[in-house]
């Protein structure tokens, strides 16, 4: 059974820096994409970024773009979010995710339950 | 981006019901969408991959159809556990995009 456990959620203040961890079990990890998406209270999902299985590819949503630096460690099978210069509009719980692909298309097939991070003074 | 556009926001409808939700991609996407199921609180769970595969394990009163730019998910007879929130991605290109989200209330 595939599991993803996030943690490092918590309260920040603008500016300030977190960084979220995802503990991954019941598949070969360093066989698949990752992804973080991220949901602000009340509202929808958003894609944020994107690492390939060796970590030599990456992709952001603009909006975090040189400020959230996502990585990986296939030894531990674990994902990564450094999230630095946080800013309010931050404020959302954060899926870990994996990505199945196919030999045409790579999707989201898993999630994690998420870890709240909440950005206020 | 590729802005996706869901319709309708709410939908009434009682168990039983054949229900139909629409996506719409500002530009085509071939057939690279997905499903998403999301209940108050939990994560979302894949429901259609492709526009049209069904994922291992989802009742199969679930489908999907479409290409390009158009694109369905249809609940043949509505049940209890099927009221929740469901959201189109596409992922055809960077940023992925999702859906602003179709919320299936009961009637």
């Amino acid at each position: 059974e595939v599991q993803l456990v996030e943690s490092g959620g918590g309260l920040v203040q603008p500016g300030g820096s977190l960084r979220l961890s995802c503990a991954a079990s019941g598949f070969t990890f360093s066989s698949y994409w990752m992804s973080w998406v991220r949901q602000a209270p009340g509202k929808g999902l958003e894609w944020v970024a994107n690492i390939k299985q060796d970590g030599s590819e990456k992709y952001y949503v603009d909006s975090v773009k040189g400020r959230f630096t996502i990585s990986r460690d296939n030894a531990k099978n674990s994902l990564y979010l450094q999230m630095d210069s946080l800013r309010a509009e931050d404020t959302a719980v954060y899926y870990c995710a994996r990505i199945r692909c196919s030999r045409t298309s790579c999707y989201i097939d898993d999630w994690g339950q998420g870890t709240l991070v909440t950005v206020s003074s | 981006d590729i802005q996706m556009t869901q319709s309708p926001s709410t939908l009434s409808a009682s168990v039983g019901d054949r229900v139909t939700i629409t996506c719409r991609a500002s530009q085509s996407i071939s057939n690279w969408l997905a499903w998403y199921q999301q209940k108050p609180g939990k994560a979302p769970n894949l429901l259609i991959y492709d526009a049209s595969s069904l994922e291992s394990g989802v009742p199969s009163r679930f489908s999907g159809s479409g290409s390009g730019t158009e694109f369905t998910l249809t609940i043949s007879s509505l049940q209890p556990d099927d009221f929740a929130t469901y959201y189109c991605q596409q992922y055809t290109s960077y940023p992925y995009t999702f859906g602003q989200g179709t919320k299936l209330e009961i009637k």
